[in-house]
């Protein structure tokens, strides 16, 4: 079965600092994987997502995420913190033999201080 | 805007009362998902349909369920409401064809939710 830890339920940064939002899988199967932000009162946003080919993917906003198979990790970064980046943030898998069902990480809410 | 839609925002009930949830995806997407977001729980997968089919199961309750429509909106009704109900629900819609399992990889476009609180 999927599952997707997320370590650290709070991250907390000075604007102008690298965000660091961490996420590891386990997965059976080559896994697809996702990073979505929730902002206050408001769904889910897609932020980037790796399927096949490069491992760093780029997304919007800034964000970047590394897949790493042999860490079974695919850590979201941003060099460069804004306050606008305050929000909660999901890492999420999708299961290679189930068709397109999310698994998620209990979430990170992060924190940026001016 | 992801081009989802969800009514109502809010619903507010008592225990014992039955509600229904509306979803209405994108233009074009033949899939609809239906999530829970609880303290306890986290964000759950309830239930996949795609074009008016249902694909997949995840940890729905019995009391509850859903259907697609042929115009592709989908409703997701809740019955016999219990306070552990109280949750965001969310639903996504994805355009992709399903051909085989393991190749739906098609991107989910989230709805801003309905948040229920059972009172």
């Amino acid at each position: 079965a999927q599952s997707v830890t997320q370590l650290g339920s709070h991250v907390s940064v000075s604007e102008g600092a690298l965000v660091l939002l961490r996420c590891n899988y386990s997965s059976s199967v080559p896994p697809y994987l996702f990073w979505y932000v929730q902002y206050p009162n408001q769904g889910l946003q897609l932020l980037l997502k790796y399927t096949t080919g490069a491992t760093l993917v780029k997304g919007i906003n800034g964000f970047e995420a590394e897949f790493k198979k042999s860490e079974t990790s695919f850590h979201l970064t941003k060099p460069s913190a804004h306050m606008s980046d305050a929000a909660e943030y999901f890492c999420a898998v999708v299961e290679g033999s189930t068709l397109g069902r999310l698994y998620f990480g209990r979430g990170t809410q992060l924190t940026v201080w001016p | 805007d992801s081009g989802v839609t969800q009514t109502p925002k809010h619903l507010i009930t008592a225990t014992g009362q039955r509600v229904t949830l509306r979803c209405s995806p994108r233009s074009g997407d033949l899939s609809v998902y239906w999530y829970q977001q609880s303290l306890d729980q986290g964000l759950q997968f309830l239930i996949h349909y795609y074009n008016g089919e249902e694909r997949a199961k995840g940890n729905i309750l019995e009391r509850f369920s859903a259907q697609q429509f042929p115009d592709l909106h989908s409703e997701l009704n809740l019955s016999s409401l219990e306070l552990g109900d109280s949750a965001l629900y969310f639903c996504a819609s994805s355009a992709r064809l399903v051909l085989n399992p393991g190749q739906n990889t098609d991107t989910q476009y989230f709805g801003p939710g309905t948040r229920l609180t059972v009172l």
